[in-house]
């Protein structure tokens, strides 16, 4: 069991659909990442967020829409995804800075038709 | 050069040996570090963060940092066949982000 936990666990979507991955931990943790992990390589990170605010996006495409509602949730939003996008999506959290050890949630696996 | 590059794999160990992974960094002005450990089809774990120069100990686990070489290191003493796994070496730095190494994967034999 994980502090961290995402729902839902597997997706599986067509390309012209639009669905979210949720993410939510309560740990107090001001600092949350989405991370893409394709098989056999190291995860890479998409976007973080700062005590709320997008702090960090590493130039993902614009299908992907993170939201962070609140400072226990995050959430990301997918529309028009391309097969290439299929991974494990990770999301992790941080105490209140980060340069902090991140705990990651074990993820959604997301397959794209 | 990659930003953190860790010592290629596959690793194989016998069951009670003592296994040694390494891992250099480019950012000099790199700050903290971790250890992940990921079992197959799982997400990453924390094992170990180091922040100084020197070792550390948890366990059987030891971190080992050198700030002058761009070097971190983890040793696990008395491996066990659960310690069967892929394990990431993170570094934050001055991008204000953390880097993953590629991993190792570590086979432990009974």
């Amino acid at each position: 069991d994980t502090e961290v936990t995402q729902t839902p666990k597997h997706l599986v979507m067509g390309m012209t659909n639009k669905k979210s991955l949720k993410c939510e931990q309560h740990m107090g943790h001001r600092a949350m990442y989405w991370y893409k992990q394709k098989a056999k390589k190291p995860p890479e990170l998409m976007f973080v967020y700062s005590y709320e605010k997008l702090s960090i996006n590493e130039s993902v495409p614009s299908r992907f829409s993170p939201e962070c509602p609140n400072s226990s949730l995050l959430n990301l939003h997918l529309h028009a995804l391309q097969p290439e996008d299929s991974a494990l999506y990770l999301c992790a959290s941080s105490q209140d800075s980060l340069n902090q050890p991140q705990h990651f949630g074990d993820g959604t696996r997301l397959s794209i038709l | 050069q990659k930003e953190v590059e860790q010592n290629s794999g596959p690793l194989s160990v016998p069951e009670g040996a003592i296994a040694s992974l390494n891992c250099t960094y480019s950012d000099r002005g790199s700050q903290s570090f971790f250890w992940y450990r990921q079992y197959s089809g799982k997400s990453p774990e924390l094992i170990m963060s180091i922040y100084s120069n020197g070792d550390k100990e948890d366990g059987r686990f030891t971190a080992q940092l050198n700030k002058a070489s761009q070097y971190v290191s983890l040793l696990f003493r008395d491996s066990q066949p659960s310690d069967s796994a892929t394990y990431l070496c993170a570094v934050w730095g001055n991008a204000g982000k953390s880097t993953f190494g590629d991993g190792t994967t570590l086979t432990v034999k009974p």
